[in-house]
């Protein structure tokens, strides 16, 4: 597609449980980021990637959450043993490398609801 | 570190109203400053930017002047239009070369005909 897809849009899930987010970047964009962004707030940075490897990953809350893009394209933020105070929209970027800086184009988010 | 301060809303305003959204920032850096919005079903996207003091940022009718004296980077629009109507994110990254973004809470705007 021509932008960047998040999947699913919606997520519920019990207080415990694993969950996937996967986000499919714009093709040929080698950045890719994770943000979260809660009721009223703005999107809080968690993860960021260059290709294969995570450049920074100091936005990640606890070691309950971790994210791969094995082949430096598609992306999926784990988070397991989930807390309610983990419910939030999760929104993924990529930007392209000599691009804008500053300029990540954004997916319409997985908002993930902890019961 | 890094942080942004932005106007709370919501604001309301008529057609054709002035608008502005103020933001302040508190950098340890030299920031780059930018306008994200995210208009009703789609995501955030780059409205305006400034990466340096004193340059103004504009599009699509909306300005902003990067102010270092101040730290603000200040939203206007002279005169706004229904669709205008969405949720505006102030943000500064680092400027070292990696592209994370510090965002706003964000200021939904409603503008009415």
């Amino acid at each position: 597609g021509a932008g960047v897809s998040q999947t699913p849009s919606n997520k519920v899930t019990e207080k415990g449980k694993y969950v996937e987010l996967r986000c499919d970047p714009i093709s040929g964009h080698t950045a890719l980021y994770w943000y979260r962004q809660s009721l009223g707030q703005g999107p809080e940075f968690l993860i960021y990637f260059q290709g294969t490897g995570a450049a920074d990953d100091s936005g990640l809350p606890n070691d309950r959450f971790f994210a791969v893009r094995p082949e430096g394209s598609v992306s999926t933020l784990k988070i397991q043993r989930t807390e309610r105070g983990d419910s939030a929209m999760y929104l993924c970027a990529s930007s392209l490398l000599g691009g804008v800086p500053g300029e990540l184009f954004f997916g319409e988010g997985s908002r993930l609801t902890v019961l | 570190g890094n942080s942004v301060t932005q106007m709370e809303g919501p604001v309301t305003l008529s057609e054709e109203a002035f608008l502005t959204i103020n933001c302040t920032y508190t950098a340890t850096g030299y920031p780059s400053l930018f306008w994200y919005v995210q208009y009703p079903g789609e995501g955030l996207q780059l409205l305006l930017k400034a990466t340096k003091a004193d340059d103004k940022g504009s599009n699509k009718g909306f300005e902003a002047t990067y102010r270092k004296e101040t730290t603000s980077f200040h939203l206007e629009k002279g005169s706004v239009q229904v669709s205008d109507s969405a949720v505006y994110f102030c943000a500064l990254s680092e400027g070292t070369g990696a592209n994370n973004l510090f965002f706003g809470t964000g200021t939904r705007l409603t503008v009415i005909p």
